[in-house]
Order: C-alpha cells, then sequence, then structure tokens
C-alpha cells in the first residue's frame, strides 16, 4: 500500500512549470516525502525529498503544506526530457525500502 | 552521483531454463540492495530487499525458491530466476543506498527478460 494518491497523468508546455500534486493525508510526524522519476524503460531516478520545510535542489522544488497532509513537485521550466512518470512516496525509514504508487505520467509537450 | 549498473540489459531464455541478472554498485559500496519488478504499464513492485553477507528479506507473495538473490560482496547482488516461465518475462530493476547514506537510492538501468 502505497498510501499516497496522484493524478494519473498531467500535460504541461515545453518551458512552463510543471506542479506534480501528491496527496499524503495520513502520513506520520516522522515520516519523509520522497519524488522519484521513471523515464521510459530506464530506472526511476531520485528527485527531491523532504519532511517537514520546503525543499529546493537543482531539479525541482518540494512544496509540503503546513499539515503535512499533501506536496507539491515543482519543476520550474519543463522539458521535453522531462516526460516521465512521477512517484511521489512516503519513507518512514530512510535506507528503508521504498514502495512505489502509481505515480504521475506528465507528459511535456512542444 | 553513484553509478549502479546491471547485466544483462536484455535477455531472451526459453521456458524451464535459468537466468542470473548481476546488479553492480560501481563506485561505493552498498551494504543493502533491493531488487523490483515491473510489468509493463506497471508500477515497480519490491520483489525483496538484499543484504550483504546474510539472507535476503522478501517481500509477501514472491517465490523465494524462484527468484535466489545472493549478496555476496558490498558491491554485487545476483538475481537468479529458476526455472523460468513466460510469465516471468518483465523488467527487473534493481537499486542500492550508499553504506552511511540512507537518502538517495540509487537504480540501475533495469534487465529485461523475456521467457519463450
Amino acid at each position: 500500500d502505497a498510501k499516497t494518491t496522484q493524478p494519473p497523468s498531467m500535460d504541461c508546455a515545453e518551458g512552463r512549470a510543471a506542479n506534480l500534486p501528491c496527496n499524503h493525508s495520513t502520513i506520520s510526524g516522522n515520516e519523509y516525502v520522497y519524488w522519484y522519476r521513471q523515464i521510459h524503460s530506464q530506472g526511476p531516478q531520485y528527485i527531491i525529498h523532504g519532511l517537514k520545510n520546503n525543499e529546493t535542489n537543482e531539479m525541482a522544488s518540494l512544496i509540503i503544506t503546513e499539515d503535512r497532509k499533501s506536496s507539491t513537485l515543482i519543476l520550474p521550466h519543463a522539458t521535453l526530457r522531462d516526460t516521465a512518470v512521477y512517484y511521489c512516496i512516503r519513507l518512514y525509514n530512510q535506507g528503508g525500502k521504498l514502495i512505489f504508487g502509481q505515480g504521475t505520467e506528465l507528459s511535456v509537450k512542444p | 552521483g553513484a553509478v549502479v549498473s546491471q547485466h544483462p540489459s536484455r535477455v531472451i531464455c526459453k521456458s524451464g531454463t535459468s537466468v542470473k541478472i548481476e546488479c553492480r554498485s560501481l563506485d561505493f559500496q552498498a551494504t543493502t540492495m533491493f531488487w523490483y519488478r515491473q510489468f509493463p504499464k506497471q508500477s515497480l513492485m519490491l520483489m525483496a530487499t538484499s543484504n550483504e553477507g546474510s539472507k535476503a528479506t522478501y517481500e509477501q507473495g514472491v517465490e523465494k525458491d524462484k527468484f535466489l538473490i545472493n549478496h555476496a560482496s558490498l558491491t554485487l547482488s545476483t538475481l537468479t530466476v529458476t526455472s523460468a516461465h513466460p510469465e516471468d518475462s518483465s523488467f527487473y530493476i534493481c537499486s542500492a543506498f550508499k553504506t552511511g547514506d540512507p537518502y538517495e537510492q540509487y537504480f540501475g538501468p533495469g534487465t529485461r527478460l523475456t521467457v519463450t
């Protein structure tokens, strides 16, 4: 049970920001929110993770609501190469196993 | 970044034979590795956790006698699909954490297994 809910698919115009939502309303205080993505027929790639505070790295930003029941992954300037399935994952034990849900299939269009 | 490789990238085998898939961490040591399976249009399903020097821990519903896992060194884990059948055809992916760094899991490129 992945315990996160994501829309199955989204479209985004190239160069625009892609905002991918994730609902994790039952998350506990010690669980992290992780985001990975999988480009077709490749292994998943780590994007970002957070616990309570918003996070930003060279790939994306992660916005976590104050009650931690949902979060949004933001790709600030989507490119065609960002077309992938994006997975939002709750993780209690860092270093532990990841349970993947169905993810959001993001299509970036020219 | 850290690199995880898998070999072979693609394999075709006949029904009833066994196939070994290797997962290597190329530039770091990995005490723990994971094996996933992914069917077309589906998400990744965790099969087992592989720990160096000890027996693997299998997820519920995964047959340990069919999917043999060996993690004999800090850089190599192998998955052997024994007596393969067409329904075992899938995309097999491994992943690893750097020992002492639990924040990011590094994934291999995957192995496409086709059983005829």
